[in-house]
């Protein structure tokens, strides 16, 4: 019972152009969203978060999106630099408590110079 | 400098053995999450704990146990009931409160030989 899903396994983008992952999850219980960037053999970092209460988050050149009556959210990252070519995880709990944080399967972002 | 810190990095074990994968952290965090990532795959959560002396199974608890004997610490015992056990384990750590990111260590990589 995979409950969050990341349906694109890899993203390969111009250097400049936007990047968009996207997420989609099927527990309503989910009330707090993280995206997280992994390089291999390192363990990921937090990149940018959004709670329930909004539809919209922005820091720097990230930003996430999320629609919740359709369980769908997304990363935009303008303008895409080939640093920021590693995995990205899609990450999801009930925020009211410590509790499970669930990963997507992630997303392979490639992004050419 | 606080952080979490996973050692050994990288280990090697012979069949039919138990090993004893190391997390320990110095954020002052409640919790704290043993994740499993294979090749192609999302972080898959083994156990979690939210308090000294207490913890829950995550999806994969089966050949995996787990002490939470202090707060800073929370080693995960790889059984040699574990029938696959070669991947790369996460730690992570969560702080006070429900909307917060967890911070990750850097990850042990287990080789079963």
């Amino acid at each position: 019972d995979q409950q969050v899903k990341q349906n694109s396994p890899s993203l390969s983008v111009q250097e400049g152009r936007i990047s968009i992952l996207n997420c989609d999850y099927t527990n309503s219980m989910f009330d707090y969203f993280l995206w997280y960037k992994k390089y291999p053999a390192e363990g990921p970092t937090f990149l940018i978060s959004i709670s329930s209460i909004k539809d919209k988050n922005e820091d720097g050149r990230f930003t996430v999106f999320l629609n919740k009556s359709a369980k769908h959210l997304s990363l935009h990252i303008v303008p895409s630099q080939p640093g920021d070519s590693a995995v990205y995880f899609c990450a999801a709990k009930g925020g009211t408590s410590y509790g499970k944080l669930t990963f997507g399967q992630g997303t392979i972002l490639t992004v050419h110079p | 400098d606080g952080g979490i810190t996973q050692s050994p990095k990288y280990l090697f074990r012979k069949e039919g053995q138990n090993v004893t994968l190391s997390c320990e952290q110095n954020l002052n965090h409640d919790a704290m999450y043993w994740y499993r990532q294979d090749p192609g795959q999302g972080l898959r959560l083994i156990y979690y704990s939210q308090i000294v002396n207490d913890f829950q199974k995550g999806d994969i608890a089966e050949g995996y146990s787990v002490s939470r004997e202090k707060k800073e610490s929370f080693p995960l015992t790889v059984t040699s009931a574990q029938k696959n056990p070669t991947a790369f384990y996460l730690c992570a750590s969560v702080g006070e409160g429900g909307f917060t990111e967890a911070f990750f260590g850097q990850g042990t990589r287990l080789t079963v030989v």
